[in-house]
């Protein structure tokens, strides 16, 4: 497609179990983010990668949280022991790449997780 | 954490009235962005500003960025209920190509 694909659009989960989130930017964006929305605020920012690697994880909540992105084109952000707290819009954006912050993101319409 | 407050929070006017929505924050950022929201959908980008004291004027939406590259606002003139929506300012980060997001402001234009 042309824009930015989530799968899953939603996921309901129990307490304790492991859920992957994925991410297929567009075609040649190099730069990828993750958000995490609640409901009415603003997006949470989470990581970015630039091409493969994380350039800045630093607002992964904790250890539970992890994301790859291996051939620098999909992601996978993963949570591990979902907690009830973890239940959230999770929002992935890409652009173009380094640009001096002045590109645009790109939004996909985020996977709702709601943890039971 | 988020380093940008949006004021106000919520904001419900009536069609033709005008408004302004407050970005702030205590830390400087390279550029501003302002994007749009609608629920179930990923935030849209209205506009880019990149020099301290820029405004820029899309149609009803005139964006300023402050002097000092820390603080932005959007006012709308004679709003339409086709402005309805979350209102997300973001600051690019001078340090990487992060952005970070203000915490919102939802409005509602009553026909």
């Amino acid at each position: 497609g042309a824009g930015v694909s989530q799968t899953p659009s939603n996921k309901v989960t129990e307490k304790g179990k492991y859920v992957e989130l994925r991410c297929d930017p567009i075609s040649g964006h190099t730069a990828l983010y993750w958000y995490r929305q609640s409901l009415g605020q603003g997006p949470e920012f989470l990581i970015y990668f630039q091409g493969t690697g994380a350039a800045d994880d630093s607002g992964l909540p904790n250890d539970r949280f992890f994301a790859v992105r291996p051939e620098g084109s999909v992601s996978t952000l993963k949570i591990q022991r979902t907690e009830r707290g973890d239940s959230a819009v999770y929002l992935c954006a890409s652009s173009l790449g380094p640009s001096g912050n002045t590109g645009e993101l790109f939004f996909g319409e985020g996977s709702r997780l709601t943890v039971l | 954490t988020q380093l940008l407050e949006q004021s106000p929070q919520f904001l419900s006017i009536q069609e033709g009235e005008n408004l302004t929505v407050y970005c702030n924050s205590s830390s400087v950022f390279s550029s501003l962005q302002w994007y749009r929201q609608e629920p179930g959908e990923g935030p849209v980008l209205l506009v880019t500003v990149v020099t301290g004291g820029e405004v820029k004027k899309l149609k009803r939406l005139t964006f300023q960025f402050g002097d000092a590259r820390k603080d932005s606002s959007l006012h709308i003139t004679a709003a339409q209920p086709g402005d309805t929506g979350l209102y997300l300012c973001a600051g690019g980060s001078f340090i990487g190509n992060q952005f970070y997001f203000g915490t919102g402001t939802s409005l509602t234009v009553i026909p």
